[in-house]
């Protein structure tokens, strides 16, 4: 048990289908994250929210629309997607956010494959 | 600025012998360090941290980690290999800036060998 529960673990999606990744953590922490996980390609910081305010998008496709309802929910919504944008999914959490010294908190992520 | 190197994509090593994973980092502020270890489909695993306090780190399942400041590494060790740590492992470095920057390495995928 991680702290930081992700779910669907899988999802297969067309590229017409609209579909949301949610994210819930139950450490306490006020800052929480998406990344990208690709094969064979550094992870990619998508979005960050601290304290459910927006504070980072990573030039991220409009095809992503993140929600932060509160610290402890996050919910990364998809529409439209390309065959490109499966990879796994990953989200964090971390205490103190901003401060730098704080570690990060992964979910198990959610394998995403667009046909 | 921020970066993060890590030496090796691959290594392998025989069970029971001395692991090393290698991690060089370049930050503009007092850094923080973690390694983290990733299994198949699973989510990233916090193996152990450097936030300015003690040079050597020890963390989970028998790793350790020394921030040599000189040196700017930051090297993952472990004495004695076991089949169960055959994964990726990333070193992660991000300094009090405040801008949530964690700048991940590239991965290290240890194989372990029977």
């Amino acid at each position: 048990e991680t702290g930081v529960t992700q779910t669907p673990r899988h999802l297969v999606m067309g590229m017409t289908n609209k579909k949301s990744l949610k994210c819930e953590q139950h450490l306490g922490h006020n800052a929480m994250y998406w990344y990208k996980q690709s094969a064979k390609k550094p992870l990619e910081l998508m979005f960050v929210y601290n304290f459910k305010e927006q504070t980072e998008n990573n030039s991220v496709p409009s095809r992503f629309s993140p929600e932060c309802p509160n610290s402890s929910h996050l919910f990364l919504h998809l529409h439209t997607l390309q065959p490109e944008d499966s990879a796994l999914y990953l989200c964090a959490s971390s205490q103190d956010g901003g401060r730098g010294n704080s570690p990060l908190h992964f979910g198990n992520g959610t394998r995403l494959t667009v046909t | 600025a921020q970066s993060v190197t890590q030496l090796d994509s691959h290594v392998s090593v025989s069970e029971g012998t001395p692991v090393l994973l290698r991690c060089n980092y370049s930050s503009s502020y007092s850094p923080s360090l973690f390694w983290y270890v990733q299994h198949p489909n699973k989510g990233l695993q916090l193996l152990l941290k450097y936030t300015s306090a003690a040079t050597l780190v020890k963390g989970i399942n028998g790793f350790e980690a020394e921030f040599k400041k000189s040196e700017t590494s930051f090297h993952l060790t472990k004495p004695s290999a076991h089949m169960s740590d055959a994964a990726e492992y990333f070193c992660v470095v991000s300094d009090s800036s405040g801008t949530y920057k964690y700048i991940f390495g590239t991965g290290t995928r240890l194989k372990v060998l029977a």
